[in-house]
């Protein structure tokens, strides 16, 4: 699987959005990019993934670059809340992988 | 719907003692998970499963040994504890053909001493 690089840490002013960058440069064709966040103490929970094209949900949007060698996820008004560890992860999509979480950018919403 | 169910929450353990972390899920999935988190650390991979009567080794399986004879449970044994295994444990659980997207238990934390 494709290593990722994230920053060590981030800091963000609460309303404002939140754009976390990850850089994946070795990501193959059939590699995903997966994003998740720990809250302190809490078990990690699954934000978003994507292939190719820029997806949102409820939570979050995934920006993903044409040669799809970097992502950048938004949180689009940060609250207290989303302070947390954000991991950036590329994996393939096949049965008996399992993911792999680096050390992930630490978020500080401050108010 | 519990989703991922670890006990104990919290354990106290002397070294050389043996103990199980259980974990349940009661979504069908197919795919379990134990891994380990340090202060401070990332997580750590130590054992997989990817159906009943099926367990793989993952980055850092030495000092446990898991099981799994149903699909609902996944339980870690460690043997001989030892204070390196002092950790915070979390198993999870996805459905199915394998997604990357991972449902999450509360974690056990571990205290070697």
């Amino acid at each position: 699987d494709a290593k990722t690089t994230q920053p060590p840490s981030m800091d963000c002013a609460e309303g404002r959005a939140a754009n976390l960058p990850c850089n994946h440069s070795t990501i193959s064709g059939n590699e995903y990019v997966y994003w998740y966040r720990q809250i302190h103490s809490q078990g990690p929970q699954y934000i978003i993934h994507g292939l190719k094209n820029n997806e949102t949900n409820e939570m979050a949007s995934l920006i993903i670059t044409e040669d799809r060698k970097s992502s950048t996820l938004i949180l689009p008004h940060a609250t207290l809340r989303d302070t947390a560890v954000y991991y950036c992860i590329v994996i393939q999509s096949q049965a008996g992988t399992a993911l792999i979480f680096g050390k992930g950018t630490t978020l500080s919403v401050s108010s | 719907n519990a989703g991922v169910t670890q006990t104990p929450k919290f354990r106290i353990l002397k070294i050389g003692q043996s103990m199980t972390l259980q974990c349940t899920q009661d979504m069908n999935h197919n795919y379990m998970y134990w891994y380990r988190q340090d202060p401070g650390m990332g997580l750590k991979l130590i054992y997989y499963s990817v159906g009943a009567g099926i367990t793989d080794k993952g980055e850092v399986p030495n000092g446990y040994n898991v099981s799994r004879s149903t699909t609902e449970d996944f339980p870690l044994r460690l043997e001989l504890a030892a204070p390196s295994q002092t950790s915070v444990y979390f198993c999870a659980s996805s459905y199915g053909l394998y997604t990357g997207e991972l449902f999450f238990g509360e974690g056990s934390r571990l205290t070697v001493l």
